[in-house]
């Protein structure tokens, strides 16, 4: 298995360019997280997705929209790149239950946006 | 805001040494992770708790529900423990998907 796999791992865009970052699992997971890490700061949650077809707004959702088409795959797009969203983006995921799962990392996307 | 405090926020060690790091928040909590990133970027989960202790290989996890306090040690560090470690909790509440991080523990294990 892959795992959490992202594409691309390095992006530089200018401002107001658009770009999407993809996230894919093969594990089966039912829930999906995007993430951005800052320097000096805890990883912050940017969207999160329960399942297939479902989406919803973490701590820092400005400037990014998600879509979660199939189960497998969960894409955070910037429609107008600003300086602010130069970060490195993780995305993970983990299984549904009752009792909380560990979150599965993908490598990091590190996008520099000038 | 609910946060999670981690101390120190770098650490440097002599290789064999026992380490200690800390992570304190605020209100209850349903899980507590304790997770590592190399220094290549990647991250990996090390221990989910809930209560008690849990023990793999080196590395053992402690949480005291009552204080709102868990700590991560290294028994015998070697220089590949090197690394960020990251303290997260799940705060309890209907709903609650998501998970708030501490800053990291950034550790330097010395030959």
């Amino acid at each position: 298995n892959a795992g959490v796999t992202q594409t691309p791992k390095f992006r530089v865009l200018k401002t107001g360019q658009s770009m999407t970052l993809l996230c894919a699992q093969d594990m089966n997971h039912e829930y999906m997280y995007w993430y951005r890490q800052d320097p000096g700061m805890g990883l912050r949650l940017i969207h999160y997705s329960v399942g297939e077809g479902t989406t919803a707004k973490g701590e820092v959702p400005d400037g990014y929209n998600v879509s979660r088409l199939k189960k497998q795959n969960f894409l955070l797009g910037l429609e107008s790149a600003a300086p602010s969203q130069t970060s490195v983006y993780f995305c993970a995921s983990n299984v549904a239950g009752v009792t909380y799962n560990e979150q599965f990392f993908g490598p990091g996307t590190r996008l520099t946006v000038l | 805001k609910n946060e999670v405090e981690q101390s120190p926020q770098n650490l440097t060690a002599q290789e064999g040494e026992f380490i200690t790091i800390n992570c304190s928040y605020s209100v209850g909590i349903s899980a507590l992770h304790w997770l590592q990133q190399h220094p290549g970027g990647g991250i990996v989960s090390l221990f989910m708790l809930s209560s008690g202790k849990k023990k793999h290989g080196r590395l053992i996890a402690t949480i005291n529900i009552q204080e709102k306090h868990s700590s991560l040690h290294i028994t015998a560090s070697h220089p590949r423990d090197s690394a960020v470690y990251i303290c997260a909790v799940r705060y309890s509440g209907a709903g609650s998907y998501q998970l708030t991080f501490g800053k990291g523990t950034k550790l330097s294990v010395i030959p």
